[in-house]
């Protein structure tokens, strides 16, 4: 089936440092999604972003997160600057649109970050 | 406000068995719901989902599950479990409005381990 790919799949960093997190969607894909999870917690939804903008946001999603897709590439997320709280598994869910049956989430296996 | 709760951490259980995964929610309106399995390694993959009409959904790979109103519930079950079935289950809730479609609440997930 479709795939998304994340990649790194593990990034360690030193707190204050900026790190960006990258996902490969689906390629016709419209919608894309970030998602946080805390080791032994549920996952939470951060952030979703169609047509160049975020369309919605959580509490979660810190004035030091931000999003894009420049040019049809990755779909990033970049923390900047990083905190001990950011350290998590994060992952990147893409759709191809929100209502039906296009509305599946495809998600992707994840990047563990660390921050020391 | 919206919530899912899946009781069980973990569940084992022999290979042939039955299997019921159980999951609970707390939403005011009829919820958008979904289960997701999460083989190591590997992103979400969507099992099957329920919006609406009869309340028993086929899934992939024969798994099922019935939503109850009245319950406020959304039990996974398979009545016979193949030990390529040990994954992570998480149960998930969805506004389903626009862009909310794509917000899913996750509960913590339930670890299946089936034993040969």
């Amino acid at each position: 089936g479709p795939k998304v790919l994340q990649i790194p799949s593990h990034q360690i960093i030193d707190m204050g440092q900026m790190v960006t997190l990258n996902c490969d969607p689906v390629s016709n894909h419209l919608y894309f999604y970030w998602y946080k999870q805390i080791l032994g917690q549920q996952m939470e939804f951060l952030v979703n972003f169609y047509n160049g903008k975020v369309m919605e946001k959580s509490k979660l999603f810190k004035d030091q997160f931000s999003v894009e897709r420049p040019d049809g590439s990755y779909f990033t997320l970049k923390i900047q600057p990083t905190a001990l709280e950011d350290s998590a598994v994060y992952f990147c869910a893409s759709s191809f649109g929100t209502g039906g049956s296009a509305e599946t989430l495809y998600f992707g296996s994840g990047t563990r970050l660390t921050v020391l | 406000a919206q919530s899912v709760t899946q009781p069980d951490a973990r569940v084992t259980v022999s290979e042939g068995a039955s299997l019921q995964l159980r999951c609970k929610y707390s939403y005011s309106a009829t919820p958008y719901l979904f289960w997701y399995v999460q083989y190591p390694r590997q992103g979400l993959q969507l099992l099957l989902k329920y919006y609406s009409g009869d309340p028993v959904v086929q899934g992939v790979n024969s798994f099922e599950a019935e939503f109850s109103k009245s319950n406020s519930s959304f039990h996974l079950q398979k009545a016979s479990v193949h030990w390529s079935d040990s994954a992570v289950y998480f149960c998930a809730l969805s506004r389903g409005r626009g862009s909310a479609l794509g917000r899913l609440h996750f509960g913590a997930g339930t670890q299946l381990i089936v034993i040969p």
